[in-house]
C-alpha cells in the first residue's frame, strides 16, 4: 500500500484564490481526518468523516474552508478566498485508532 | 476544554542515554493515549498507544507510562541513538470517533 497520499506537495497562491488540497486514504480505512499544522497553534483537528459521512467539522476556522469525500478513496478541503492567514502545512490522514498521516500539503497565501 | 502540555524546550542528549519526554493534561479522562514521531517536512507517524487501564507499554527501545491520578504520560526512548532525533507528539482521544487532540511536541535532538 502507498500510504495516504496527499497533492500538490506545496501551493502558493495569492490572497482570494480558491485552493483545493487532495488526500487518497489508506483503502480500507473507515475514517479520514484532515489537520493543519502551524508553529503557534501546533496540529489542529479541521474536520473528520467516518464512512465517507463527515462527523465533527467544529474545528474548520470558518465558512471559507468546506471539505468533502465523495467516495471512500478520495477527499477535499477547499479554501474559498485563501488568505495569508491560512499558511500553514494541512495533513490527511486515515485510521483506525492509530492514524496513518499523508506527506502534508504546505500552503503559502501571499 | 481539553489541554495538553508538553515540553516547548527542545530536549538534548547523549548518545546511548535515556530521553524522557513528558505529556500532561487537563479537563479530560482519555480512554488512551498515543505518541507520534515527527520528522521536518513529514507527516506525524505512530507510534505506541497506552489505554487507560495500563500503567505501562513497551515497544523495542521504547517505554510509555500513564498516571490517569497525575495526568500524564512519560515516553522514554532507551540507549538513544542520533536517528531517534526527532519532534515527538502525544495525542489523546477526544470521545468523538477516533478523533485525537495532539500536543505541539517536544523536539529531542541526541548528540553523538
Amino acid at each position: 500500500d502507498a500510504g495516504v497520499i496527499q497533492s500538490p506537495r506545496h501551493e502558493v497562491t495569492e490572497m482570494g484564490q480558491e485552493v483545493t488540497l487532495r488526500c487518497k486514504p489508506i483503502s480500507g480505512h473507515d475514517y479520514l481526518f484532515w489537520y493543519r499544522q502551524t508553529m503557534m497553534r501546533g496540529l489542529e483537528l479541521l474536520i473528520y468523516f467516518n464512512n465517507n459521512v463527515p462527523i465533527d467539522d467544529s474545528g474548520m476556522p470558518e465558512d471559507r474552508f468546506s471539505a468533502k469525500m465523495p467516495n471512500a478513496s478520495f477527499s477535499t478541503l477547499k479554501i474559498q478566498p485563501s488568505e495569508p492567514r491560512d499558511s500553514a502545512v494541512y495533513f490527511c490522514a486515515s485510521s483506525g485508532v492509530e492514524q496513518f498521516f499523508g506527506p502534508g500539503t504546505r500552503l503559502t497565501v501571499l | 476544554s481539553q489541554k495538553i502540555e508538553q515540553n516547548s524546550e527542545a530536549l538534548n542528549i547523549q548518545e546511548g542515554k535515556t530521553a524522557t519526554l513528558t505529556c500532561n493534561y487537563t479537563n479530560y479522562s482519555p480512554a488512551y493515549l498515543q505518541w507520534y514521531r515527527q520528522d521536518p517536512g513529514r507527516g506525524p507517524v505512530f507510534l505506541l498507544l497506552i489505554r487507560e487501564n495500563e500503567k505501562e507499554k513497551r515497544k523495542e527501545r521504547l517505554k510509555v507510562t500513564f498516571d490517569t491520578t497525575l495526568k500524564q504520560s512519560l515516553f522514554h526512548i532507551t540507549a538513544s541513538q542520533p536517528a531517534d532525533s526527532a519532534t515527538y507528539l502525544c495525542a489523546l482521544d477526544t470521545n468523538s470517533g477516533y478523533a485525537l487532540n495532539f500536543g505541539k511536541g517536544t523536539s529531542l535532538l541526541v548528540t553523538p
